[in-house]
């Protein structure tokens, strides 16, 4: 079935070093890619998203692409900061059947240390 | 309001009553999703509604949980004879459907029900 599988947790980086979260996929169909945050004591807000293959989402610092050849939409930022500490959550929607659906992985805890 | 809104945020419930948790998506998103995050885990789909129909409830753990959406806004998720393995987070997500387009899902803050 449709899936997504992310890198576990937690990962503890030193403020300025360089951050790769894993994600790869499985899906039927032709997913969009999305990549969420939560924020501690907040909600999950959007941070990018991609719609299709080779596309490149960015957002804050953050990038990620769309890669169809290893179904792989992994998270990188070139210099983390304490600020970045947070859940990231990799995610897919399908349009299938007339249903839309969401599909999450189980997330990645960054910590950052000043 | 600007967001989508969840009540109440906590709820702490004797095992064996029944709760209701209510979302207020956010106004004209005819998309709506509840999903559970328990501690560790990632997020559990439950349930997704098209307006008031829901299309797909592949998600709903068991027959002690059901949800219903009236008027396409609000939705009450409904756990009856709680169990302390319903303790989670539970998160209400909506979006503007756009047909075969790929919009955002905007999530609330989550009720915490704790089962004691």
């Amino acid at each position: 079935g449709d899936s997504v599988t992310q890198m576990e947790g937690p990962v503890t980086l030193s403020e300025e070093a360089f951050l790769t979260i894993n994600c790869t996929y499985t899906a039927t169909g032709y997913p969009s890619l999305f990549w969420y945050v939560q924020y501690p004591g907040e909600g999950l807000q959007l941070l990018l998203k991609a719609t299709k293959a080779d596309d490149k989402g960015s957002n804050k610092g953050f990038e990620a692409t769309y890669r169809k050849e290893t179904t792989s939409f992994h998270l990188e930022k070139g210099s983390v900061q304490v600020s970045d500490s947070a859940v990231y959550f990799c995610a897919l929607t399908l349009f299938t059947s007339g249903t839309y659906k969401y599909i999450f992985g189980t997330g990645t805890r960054l910590k950052v240390l000043a | 309001g600007a967001g989508v809104s969840q009540s109440p945020s906590n709820k702490v419930t004797e095992k064996g009553k029944d709760v209701e948790l209510r979302c207020d998506p956010i106004s004209g998103h005819t998309a709506l999703y509840w999903y559970r995050q328990s501690l560790g885990q990632g997020l559990e789909f439950l349930i997704y509604f098209q307006g008031n129909s829901a299309p797909d409830k592949s998600g709903l753990p068991s027959d002690r949980f059901s949800a219903e959406r009236t008027g396409g806004s609000v939705s009450t998720l409904t756990i009856q004879r709680t169990q302390q393995e319903d303790s989670a987070v539970y998160l209400c997500a909506s979006s503007p459907f756009v047909s075969g387009a790929n919009t955002e899902a905007f999530f609330g803050q989550g009720t915490r029900l704790t089962v004691v």
